[in-house]
């Protein structure tokens, strides 16, 4: 069955750092999405991605953070600057467009000292 | 009022109980209801998708929507101790999921 991967599984990194998180969205798919999950928080939408464009941000999504599609099959997710609140799980997800559901990968977490 | 609540639970219930799981929405450009499966430090699992007010049911797992009052529900038949887990709801609008905080479900042996 096709699964949205992601690597690394868990990334720790120093204050100030960027860091880069990958996405491998399922093949058909054409709507791109990262979310995150603070530890013991609630799934937060970041930005969604559909033909090269971002379609919608959070307001969490600021000039920290970028999304690119550099392939054909990846999907990262950029952040310049990491700050300690940064810390979380990571999640990459897509789907085929509205009204289909939205698959998720595993996660990547994040633990930023 | 939050857009979405969820009772963060915990819910413990016996083997072979029904569990009913629920959501509250205030938003009316939410058109579209999931239930995901979350086990701790894994990403979201997707168990059910519905978009009509009504009833959806898979295997032991039935959906329910009422637009009306903005309110949706999972109910587990037969539970099972493999069901524990958090279920977190969601709802879409346009191009970005809204989720619930999740609810904490143990179903003991």
């Amino acid at each position: 069955e096709p699964e949205v991967t992601q690597t690394p599984s868990h990334q720790v990194t120093q204050m100030g750092q960027e860091v880069i998180l990958r996405c491998v969205p399922i093949s058909n798919h054409l709507y791109f999405y990262w979310y995150r999950q603070i530890l013991g928080q609630k799934v937060e939408f970041l930005v969604s991605f559909y033909n090269n464009e971002i379609s919608e941000k959070s307001e969490i999504f600021d000039d920290q953070f970028s999304v690119e599609r550099p392939d054909g099959s990846n999907f990262t997710l950029k952040i310049r600057s990491t700050k300690l609140e940064d810390s979380a799980m990571y999640f990459c997800a897509s789907d085929r467009g509205p009204p289909t559901e939205a698959f998720f990968g595993q996660g990547t977490r994040l633990t930023v000292v | 009022q939050k857009e979405v609540e969820q009772d963060p639970g915990p819910l413990s219930v016996p083997e072979g109980a029904i569990v009913s799981l629920n959501c509250t929405y205030s938003n009316s450009a939410f058109q579209y209801f999931m239930w995901y499966r979350q086990y701790s430090r894994k990403g979201p699992e997707l168990l059910m998708y519905t978009y009509s007010s009504g009833n959806k049911e898979d295997g032991r797992f039935t959906a329910q929507v009422d637009k009306s009052s903005k309110y949706i529900s999972l109910f587990i038949r037969d539970s099972q101790p493999s069901d524990s887990a958090t279920y977190l709801c969601a709802m879409r609008s346009n191009y970005k999921l809204t989720f619930g905080k999740g609810t904490l479900l143990t179903v003991n042996p």
